[in-house]
């Protein structure tokens, strides 16, 4: 089973670009990279997903280096309703391992 | 369109009686997930369907969590003799095929006194 190692929590003002970091060093060749987000009381919403370089969609950017072992999911622009726990699942799909997440905290 | 719908929202159990999870997947969806969340971690697998075959229930944690969908649309998730290691929120979510990404429903929110 993949692991994944993520800082426990980051605090960022409103208005700037946070990017937190994801390490999966035993990370399998077939494994694609996905980021969730998980607000109190719901569960987690996919918000981007990546196998290698860089992704960019309407919400985030995916930076994954060419030997995979980490990924950067950056938020350009924080605002308060970024405020969640992120997570960087990695593992075959039907057995994905969340671990513990990074809590953002965005303030005023 | 609609989501993924959980339903109950929250039960109270006493310890040692059973209970019944519910969860409707997005229609069309082949894949469907069973997860485990306890207070502060993160999501934690139980069991996976491909239409009605459960194919992985490895992370069921004991033989009293049983698992169904007998039509390969709704699935059922049974505790049975509930205890209170068993008090967490059960979020089901369901892809449209094995690799793509997951969508997730907002969770039923077990407390077994």
């Amino acid at each position: 089973l993949a692991k994944t190692t993520q800082p426990i929590s980051m605090d960022s003002y409103e208005g700037q670009e946070v990017n937190i970091t994801c390490s999966h060093n035993n990370i399998a060749t077939n494994d694609y990279i996905t980021w969730y987000q998980q607000f109190p009381s719901q569960g987690p919403r996919f918000i981007i997903q990546g196998y290698k370089t860089k992704v960019t969609n309407e919400v985030a950017s995916l930076f994954i280096p060419a030997d995979r072992k980490s990924s950067t999911l950056s938020l350009p622009r924080v605002s308060l309703s970024d405020t969640a726990v992120y997570y960087c699942p990695l593992g075959g799909a039907n057995n994905l391992f969340f671990g513990t997440g990074t809590r953002l905290t965005v303030i005023p | 369109g609609a989501g993924v719908s959980q339903s109950p929202r929250y039960k109270v159990a006493k310890r040692g009686q059973d209970v019944a999870l519910r969860c409707d997947p997005i229609s069309g969806h082949v894949s469907l997930f069973w997860y485990q969340q306890a207070l502060g971690q993160g999501p934690e697998f139980l069991t996976y369907f491909q239409n009605e075959a459960q194919l992985d229930k490895s992370g069921l944690p004991s033989d009293r969590f049983f698992a169904e969908r007998p039509e390969g649309s709704v699935s059922t998730l049974k505790i049975q003799r509930t205890q209170q290691e068993d008090s967490a929120v059960y979020l089901c979510a369901s892809s449209l095929n094995p690799d793509s990404p997951l969508h997730f429903g907002n969770g039923t929110r077990l407390t077994v006194t």
